[in-house]
């Protein structure tokens, strides 16, 4: 089973261009969270989407940062402007509509460098 | 509200030795807990969970974690460390009527030859 598809791995930019990540999360799973990891600051939950609608933004640090999720299949989570302070492995995880217990499924990470 | 603290951000091992990470946690509601394992550039991986079916629950590679409800912690150990074991280590809870997780700082573990 393929599990969370994130792209790009790697992406460096420089600061002021914009930036678009990608998620595909598991089949079957209704339930979709962007998260942001950083040395200083660990993991933190940026915002989670039930059913392609977003349930809890409070994590997005500021409106330069925006995130869709336009099927089941398919989010993208957005930076415009970049800043070097957004440096930082962003994670993609699902998680199934059946699940009782929470748990979630995390993909790869896209590691961004800004410049 | 939940919240998780994982004592000692950095904990060294030697090879064969018993690996021992503490987690604390706070839930105002019977809690799910989870210990995940992060290995360099890598996303996270599922070690084990606690669902209120067992206190002592048992991971992958040799894992195992005992919830403590009396103490609000869940710990994880494994009883010989091996080189492959070391990365970092996620706890992190959740309570039933919400889907997000709640994660504590991180364990990175070293493990020594």
């Amino acid at each position: 089973d393929a599990g969370v598809i994130q792209s790009p791995r790697h992406e460096v930019t420089e600061m002021g261009q914009e930036v678009t990540l990608r998620c595909k999360p598991i089949s079957g799973h209704n339930s979709l969270f962007w998260y942001r990891q950083t040395m200083m600051r660990g993991l933190e939950l940026l915002i989670y989407f039930n059913n392609n609608v977003p349930i809890d933004d409070s994590g997005m640090p500021e409106d330069r940062f925006s995130a869709k999720m336009p099927n089941a299949s398919f989010s993208t989570l957005k930076i415009q402007p970049s800043e070097p302070r957004d440096s930082a492995v962003y994670f993609c995880a699902s998680a199934p509509a059946s699940g009782m217990y929470n748990e979630q499924f995390f993909g790869p990470g896209t590691r961004l460098t800004v410049l | 509200a939940q919240s998780v603290t994982q004592l000692g951000s950095h904990v060294s091992v030697s090879e064969g030795a018993l690996v021992l990470l503490r987690c604390n946690y706070s839930s105002s509601v019977p809690p799910y807990l989870f210990w995940y394992v992060q290995y360099p550039n890598q996303g996270l991986q599922l070690l084990l969970k606690y669902t209120s079916a067992a206190t002592l629950v048992k991971g992958i590679n040799g894992f195992e974690a005992e919830f403590k409800k009396s103490e609000t912690s869940f710990h994880l150990t494994k009883p010989s460390a091996h080189m492959s074991d070391a990365a970092e280590y996620f706890c992190a809870v959740s309570g039933s009527s919400a889907r997000q997780l709640t994660f504590g700082s991180g364990t990175q573990l070293t493990v020594l030859p």
